[in-house]
């Protein structure tokens, strides 16, 4: 069975730029996350949807942060513009329909580098 | 609050031998604690987790306890074998969250062959 897909797997870019993560759940998993991991700070809670619909945003750090889940099975997290703080490894999670705390699926990251 | 601390940060043991790993938290309305391993270059990837209404919980080489009084719980793994070697994350859920968790810094354990 596939897992959590994350693309691009790695990502070099400049200040100012626009950047984009993708991510594509699990079949049958109605609960997506997006969490940063940076030395300093760990894995960090961006924001939760449920059913495509966001119910958590509190983790995004600034207006530069912006989520979307289009549909059940494709999510993006997009910054604008990149700053070099934003430098971090940003996972997907999903986890099954009906799950309430439970086994979050991991994707294998997205490393993002800023110069 | 929402913070959890985990100790040791680093860990290293020979094979063979056992290895523990203990996170304190302070929000008493918790009631799940997971445990992550992530490889290198990998996501994390859940490997016991425990509901406080059980103490302790085991599978195979892996056990997790848990003590609500003193809101601590801690990872057991007995005959470490070098594939063991990863970083080693607990969780909470704050507040009795039913999607959040909080993490903890992590663990890096070495198993020496």
């Amino acid at each position: 069975d596939a897992g959590v897909i994350q693309s691009p797997r790695h990502e070099v870019t400049e200040m100012g730029q626009e950047v984009t993560l993708r991510c594509k759940p699990i079949s049958g998993h109605n609960s997506l996350f997006w969490y940063r991991q940076t030395m300093m700070r760990g894995l960090e809670l961006l924001i939760y949807f449920n059913n495509n619909v966001p119910i958590d945003d509190s983790g995004m750090p600034e207006d530069r942060f912006s989520a979307k889940m289009p549909n059940a099975s494709f999510s993006t997290l997009k910054i604008q513009p990149s700053e070099p703080r934003d430098s971090a490894v940003y996972f997907c999670a999903s986890r099954p329909t009906g799950s309430t705390t439970g086994e979050l699926f991991f994707g294998e990251g997205s490393r993002l580098t800023v110069l | 609050g929402e913070n959890v601390e985990q100790h040791p940060s680093t860990l290293s043991v020979q094979e063979g031998d056992s290895a523990v790993i203990k996170c304190t938290y302070s929000d008493s309305a918790s009631n799940y604690f997971p445990w992550y391993k992530q490889e290198l270059g990998k996501g994390p990837q859940l490997i016991i987790d425990i509901r406080s209404n059980v103490g302790e919980k085991k599978d195979q080489r892996i056990a997790v306890t848990l003590n609500k009084t003193a809101k601590h719980f801690s990872l057991h793994i007995t005959e470490t074998q070098p594939e063991d070697s990863a970083v080693y994350f607990c969780a909470f859920s704050p507040g009795g969250s039913n999607y959040k968790l909080t993490f903890g810094k992590g663990t890096l354990l070495t198993v020496n062959p």
